[in-house]
């Protein structure tokens, strides 16, 4: 079974507006990513935070890592259109499988 | 620095035939697995290489089967075909030497079974 599930599911807002997605997951891991996907093509990294991390920001993406809680956040600010992809949470056990979630879909409406 | 390339990109075939994907790694990169993605199971581990050796492997049939070769490169195998075999095949590759860094990931296989 997956290791990671996103929420929500599918996301739409307004360029401009900030986008929210959540990852839960169920064991120990070494470190949490997250990746972009746009349709049809192969994934692109976006952002790892380490299991003994709390907070990692990348340009306009903020990523948050609740081990207590199992849980991540990656906040996208001032979306763009061109944001529009599905988003993945995957996460790295101590055995080193990368396991990915079932993903957010986010939709920009320019 | 040249990406992780997969091929072929698309391909058709038919129930019971088998088919081999092929992908070479970024340079450097001894870590190769493989993902299968699909609209109702989204992306499925198949199996992870280093250096040779089979180091991972997800929960698919024998059907199901990779290999590694001494330059890095990877190809899978599907046999005996399925309709459900229907799917995007990704290949990621990584300088996971002990460590869990990013993974980079190839544009995929569209391999339509029918």
């Amino acid at each position: 079974s997956q290791q990671g599930e996103e929420d929500p599911q599918a996301l739409s807002i307004q360029e401009g507006e900030n986008a929210t997605m959540n990852c839960s997951y169920k064991t120990s891991i070494n470190n949490l990513q997250w990746y972009r996907q746009n349709s049809g093509r192969g994934l692109v990294h976006l952002i790892l935070i380490r299991s003994n991390e709390r907070e990692k920001h990348s340009g306009r993406l903020r990523v948050t890592l609740d081990t207590s809680k199992k849980s991540s956040s990656l906040l996208i600010t001032a979306s763009r259109a061109a944001d529009t992809a599905s988003y993945f949470c995957a996460t790295v056990s101590p055995y080193d499988k990368v396991i990915f979630g079932p993903g957010t879909s986010l939709s920009v409406i320019p | 620095k040249a990406g992780v390339t997969q091929t072929p990109r698309y391909l058709i075939k038919t129930r019971g035939q088998q088919v081999t994907l092929s992908c070479s790694p970024i340079s450097g990169h001894r870590s190769v697995s493989w993902y299968q993605q699909t609209p109702g199971q989204g992306l499925q581990f198949l199996f992870e290489y280093f250096s040779e050796t089979q180091r991972n492997k997800g929960n698919f049939p024998g059907r199901f089967s990779g290999r590694q070769f001494s330059n890095s490169r990877s190809e899978m195998n599907v046999s005996t075909l399925e309709l459900g075999d229907s799917a995007l095949y990704l290949c990621a590759t990584g300088s996971r030497d002990g460590g869990t860094g990013e993974l980079f990931f190839g544009e995929g296989s569209r391999l339509t079974v029918l």
